[in-house]
């Protein structure tokens, strides 16, 4: 079936650092990216999403990139803080058969102090 | 708003025992998604109802598992009779649109043990 791959499942950078998280995604019809993030304990929550019409999207620390030819989309955090630690989620608006948003499989991300 | 509200957010059971999750939705959200989350499966649609009617429920393991929309405030989701396997971190979500152009709002989980 349609699915979203993301990697990697972990990562770990230093305090002021840069992270980059990636997915791909299989059904070239899909045309809404958005990104979560779970903090422990909780549900996921939006943090910022984008849409097939656009190329990147920013919004202060956080950016998305997408890439519709190549079928993947990226996370980048600039200047990674403490409280960016957490798991975060990729998802695809899958358009094929039963129309649903598909996760990603989940990055853990550790800010380092 | 006090957010999308779960209960229980803990439930610890033993296998074959019946299972009850609840789920109020965000007041006004027309969408309501139960999600199951495994560190093996990661975040799974179960079902999706739009205006308390279920769309589509592929994503429902097996007849084991059945959910209700009996009104627009308020979703169950059971487990008869509930297998170890079951175990696992249940999300609700509801969402104010859909076809790509709703954010999802999640509860905080209902985390289930079955013994």
């Amino acid at each position: 079936g349609e699915n979203v791959e993301q990697h990697p499942s972990t990562l770990s950078v230093q305090e002021g650092d840069s992270a980059v998280i990636k997915c791909t995604y299989s059904d070239s019809a899909s045309n809404y990216f958005p990104w979560y993030k779970q903090e422990l304990g909780k549900g996921p929550q939006l943090i910022i999403d984008i849409r097939s019409n656009v190329g990147e999207k920013k919004d202060q620390r956080i950016a998305v990139t997408l890439n519709k030819t190549a079928k993947h989309f990226s996370l980048h955090i600039t200047e990674t803080q403490p409280e960016d630690s957490a798991v975060y989620f990729c998802a695809g608006f899958i358009i094929q058969g039963a129309q649903k948003l598909v996760f990603g499989q989940g990055t853990r991300l550790t800010i380092n102090p | 708003d006090a957010g999308v509200i779960q209960s229980p957010r803990h439930e610890v059971t033993e296998m074959g025992q019946e299972v009850t999750l609840r789920c109020k939705p965000i007041s006004g959200h027309d969408y309501l998604f139960w999600y199951r989350q495994t560190m093996m499966r990661g975040l799974e649609l179960l079902i999706y109802f739009n205006n308390n009617v279920p769309i589509d429920d592929s994503g429902m393991p097996e007849d084991r598992f059945s959910a209700k929309m009996p009104n627009a405030s308020f979703s169950t989701l059971k487990i008869q009779p509930s297998e170890p396997r079951d175990s696992a971190v249940y999300f609700c979500a509801s969402s104010l649109a859909w076809g790509g152009t709703g954010e999802l709002f999640f509860g905080e989980g209902s985390r289930l043990t079955v013994l």
